[in-house]
């Protein structure tokens, strides 16, 4: 039993090149969830998908898409990256919303 | 939509002091308010969460209380040991949009010296 699972781990990027962060999690949750943590701003989420078919927006949306491909996996995408978006990326999933929420492992990205 | 204040941005305490991090809220409809630990390096992990029909909860060392009317919950920690050094987030529901999903606050760094 695994959890919830990111790859990659680590990403550099220049400017303007896209990328796709994946997670997957084993925990037969309903609800994904896609964060950004930054020094001093704590953990701003970006995307959410309360169940299988369904995203919404979050705090931060703006430059990123998600694409809620099954049950089990849950990607963001960059289409076109700029320094703003170096961060940590951190998916989660919960059973259900307004539940407990488990993080994968995180992705260290910077676009240089 | 939901905004989250926590009090104070860093902590330091001597090993078996108590250590108390405060949370504001703004979203009335707030009903469910966790608390998570992330070490240095890894993931954030749950250590306690209270619903809106609690006032306290307690588990061992650590508790949190919830003060509805005044919108701000609190966590404390007792008997602190150089273990529980980490940055601590609370959270807070936000209803807005028709789905209740999670909005943090910027953390508290809590260093315990032996």
């Amino acid at each position: 039993n695994a959890g919830v699972t990111q790859t990659p781990k680590f990403q550099v990027l220049k400017t303007g090149q896209s990328m796709t962060l994946q997670c997957a999690q084993d925990m037969n949750h309903n609800s994904m969830y896609w964060y950004r943590q930054d020094p001093g701003m704590g953990l701003r989420l970006i995307y959410y998908s309360a169940s299988e078919g369904t995203t919404d927006k979050g705090e931060v949306p703006n430059g990123y898409n998600v694409s809620r491909l099954n049950k089990r996996e849950f990607s963001l995408r960059l289409e076109s990256a700029a320094p703003s978006q170096t961060s940590v990326y951190f998916c989660a999933s919960s059973v259900e919303m307004n539940t407990e929420a488990f993080f994968g492992q995180g992705t260290r990205l910077t676009v240089v | 939509g939901e905004n989250v204040e926590q009090h104070p941005s860093t902590l330091s305490v001597q090993e078996g002091d108590s250590a108390v991090i405060k949370c504001t809220y703004s979203d009335s409809a707030s009903n469910y308010f966790p608390w998570y630990k992330q070490e240095l390096g890894k993931r954030p992990q749950l250590i306690i969460d209270i619903r809106s029909n609690v006032g306290e909860k307690k588990d061992q060392r650590i508790a949190v209380t919830l003060n509805k009317t005044a919108k701000h919950f609190s966590l404390h920690i007792t008997e602190t040991q150089p273990e529980d050094s980490a940055v601590y987030f609370c959270a807070a529901s936000d209803s807005s949009g028709g789905y209740n999903k999670l909005i943090f606050g910027a953390g508290t760094r809590l260093a315990v010296h032996p």
